[in-house]
């Protein structure tokens, strides 16, 4: 099993500032299938960025996502309010699996 | 519009069953892989079961193997999810989710239901 492990667990940030959340795969996970969903409270999650770097349909460009081998990053060039939620980064090159999320707050 | 609803959740004991079900629209259901994933209350992601468009394939978490079955039916576009054998540890939302890629076996999800709440408690 792949284990993503994803820092910080809370990030602390204000509107305006710049998000760098990582992910950290405990093997190497093909860049094809990495992906970053966004979840805000009491909804589902929505997919951001798949490939590690291509983003889904309708996200905004402040969101990029970088990375291969074990380390991939999601970036948020200026928060805007609606951003701030849990992030969580999923492989699905084997069994997938989910990193634990890490969790953008309004500082 | 692609639409997922999920159904069948509800309040069981230990050692019960349900079966959740999950009415897809909007889309090709015969083309895509279909799965389930969890949030237990208050934590993180965790991806439970997947099926191959066909339904010919089936895929599970190692602590569901031999507890949980995923079937299809695509003359009537819905997924399933037969629950059995239910641990307190089971309790989550359960959500519907759809594969993001036409045609190929890639378990990442474009499309989630709004889920459907399981609680395991005598």
């Amino acid at each position: 099993e792949i284990v993503l492990t994803q820092s910080p667990g809370t990030l602390s940030l204000s509107p305006g500032e710049r998000a760098t959340l990582s992910c950290r795969a405990s093997q190497s996970v093909s860049s094809s299938y990495l992906v970053w969903y966004q979840q805000k409270p009491g909804q589902a999650p929505r997919l951001l960025i798949h490939g590690a770097s291509s983003r889904a349909t309708g996200i905004p460009d402040r969101f990029s996502g970088s990375g291969s081998g074990t380390d991939f990053t999601l970036t948020i060039s200026r928060l805007e309010p609606e951003d701030f939620a849990v992030y969580y980064c999923q492989q699905c090159g084997g069994a997938p699996t989910f990193g634990g999320g890490t969790n953008v707050e309004i500082k | 519009e692609v639409q997922l609803l999920e159904s069948g959740g509800d309040l069981v004991q230990p050692g019960g069953s349900l079966r959740l079900s999950c009415a897809a629209s909007g889309f090709t259901f015969d083309n895509y892989v279909m799965g389930w994933v969890r949030q237990a209350p208050g934590k993180g992601l965790e991806w439970v079961s997947g099926i191959s468009a066909s339904g010919g394939s089936t895929y599970y978490v190692d602590s569901v193997k031999g507890r949980f079955t995923i079937s299809r039916d695509n003359s009537k576009n819905t997924l399933y999810l037969q629950t059995s054998s239910l641990r307190a540890e089971d309790t989550a939302v359960f959500y519907c989710v759809k594969g993001a890629v036409r045609w190929q076996e890639i378990y990442y999800f474009d499309y989630w239901g709004q889920g459907t709440l399981v609680t395991v408690s005598s």
